[in-house]
């Protein structure tokens, strides 16, 4: 099945550095979501982006929607231990049946302190 | 308000058995998509369902199947399970089929012996 291509695939940072991936795709996306899952759990959504161009926060989360569409970036500030995870994008494209949600292949991201 | 809610959370099946897993959305909300998750295929999108209607069906062979209820409940199925259908199951609630964020649950954790 289609993936997004996400980058980087894994990370290794210390604690207190910025982080920084991203999403992209060669269709449209209407929406673009950003997830972060722990081991053995269901991914939980961190920020949602609904135009081209948007820029969204969420405490030390910063994403923004491509003026093209067709990718994104999630940028973590001053990383902590419990931001250890892997981190998915979804594009959708809001559009009758094609409403389902396209993943990104993950990026892994380990804190060491 | 109670979030998504999956049942069982582990299974484990012998090929050639069937399996049904469940999921409970947010309350109020009427369209239930689900996704297979696999360390090789990452998240693939398998069906969709909004007020008992299933509007969108991802690329997986006629042993997965699904319905959803009157109160918007949902359940997935699968019959003569094979090895490669050991995965994380995953459910994800909306609103709407076109609403832009989706929440999903912990997932059910499937193994085929």
């Amino acid at each position: 099945g289609q993936q997004l291509n996400q980058s980087p695939q894994s990370m290794f940072i210390q604690e207190g550095e910025d982080v920084s991936m991203n999403c992209t795709s060669s269709s449209i996306f209407n929406t673009w979501l950003w997830y972060k899952q722990d081991p053995g759990e269901g991914p939980v959504l961190l920020i949602a982006l609904y135009k081209a161009g948007e820029l969204t926060s969420n405490g030390r989360l910063t994403a923004q929607f491509g003026i093209t569409r067709k990718d994104s970036f999630l940028n973590i500030s001053a990383s902590i231990p419990s931001d250890v995870g892997i981190y998915f994008c979804a594009g959708r494209r809001n559009t009758g049946t094609a409403s389902k949600l396209t993943f990104g292949t993950g990026t892994r991201l380990q804190v060491t302190l | 308000k109670a979030g998504v809610t999956q049942t069982p959370r582990y299974l484990i099946k012998t090929r050639g058995q069937q399996v049904t897993l469940s999921c409970s959305p947010i309350s109020g909300h009427r369209s239930v998509s689900w996704y297979q998750q696999t360390p090789g295929q990452g998240l693939q999108f398998l069906f969709e369902y909004f007020s008992e209607t299933q509007r969108n069906k991802g690329n997986f062979p006629g042993r997965f199947s699904g319905r959803q209820f009157s109160n918007s409940r949902s359940e997935m199925n699968v019959s003569t399970l094979e090895l490669g259908d050991s995965a994380l199951y995953l459910c994800a609630s909306s609103p709407y089929p076109e609403n832009t964020e989706a929440f999903f649950g912990q997932g059910t954790r499937l193994t085929v012996v």
